[in-house]
């Protein structure tokens, strides 16, 4: 069946500029989450989002982050006057449930790159 | 402050032999740990569970350890192939009211040597 997918795969774009990253989670997967991950570095928690409960935004960095998330579909990480700092491959989640230990299924990550 | 920490450092390897890899863990009580392998350009994908009363697990040639008491869990690669060659993230996890989280590693990069 179809994985997580993500676009755009890549992404270059001027410093203040706004970014928008989707992301597509398996059908089913009520939790959805975002990372960011820097070369060479682990993965950051960004936030993550529940059925309709509240999301956890307690990860983002800065106001210029926010995500939505439409019902327990597609999901959408905008970032607004982007950074250099903000360059990095931004990685998308989804599970089954989040209330037991379920494994995370990941997408390739869409790769920014700020100006 | 909550504090993961696998070993930056590559681990090179002689096919054949076992990959031993560890992540310790301060300012934390997880409730779980899982072990992901990711390939470069491509996301994390997951491999091993273990609860925290849960001693080792196996899957195939892989085997996690997870010693609360030392807050470490080791994960190694028996009979080591090329094709295991990735880099390798422990992430914590607990329950919370509101649903669970995640907490991941730095992350180890394992290059196996034919």
């Amino acid at each position: 069946g179809a994985g997580v997918s993500q676009s755009p795969s890549n992404k270059v774009t001027e410093k203040g500029k706004d970014v928008e990253l989707r992301c597509d989670p398996i059908s089913g997967h009520t939790a959805l989450y975002w990372y960011r991950q820097r070369l060479g570095q682990g993965l950051e928690f960004l936030i993550y989002f529940q059925g309709n409960s509240a999301p956890d935004k307690s990860g983002l960095p800065s106001d210029r982050f926010s995500a939505e998330r439409t019902g327990e579909s597609v999901s959408t990480l905008t970032i607004q006057r982007t950074q250099q700092e903000d360059s990095a491959v931004y990685l998308c989640a989804s599970s089954l449930a989040n209330l037991q230990e379920d494994e995370q299924f990941f997408g390739p990550g869409t790769r920014l790159t700020v100006l | 402050s909550q504090k993961i920490e696998q070993n930056s450092e590559a681990l090179n390897i002689q096919e054949g032999k076992t990959a031993t890899l560890t992540c310790n863990y301060t300012n934390y009580s997880p409730a779980y740990l899982q072990w992901y392998r990711q390939d470069p350009g491509r996301g994390p994908v997951f491999l091993l569970l273990i609860r925290e009363n849960e001693k080792e697990k196996r899957k195939e040639r892989l085997k996690v350890t997870f010693d609360t008491t030392l807050k470490q869990s080791l994960f190694h690669i028996t009979a080591s192939q090329p094709a295991d060659s990735a880099t390798y993230l422990c992430a914590l996890g607990r329950f919370g009211a509101a649903g669970n989280k995640l907490t991941f590693g730095g992350g180890t990069r394992v290059l196996v040597k034919p």
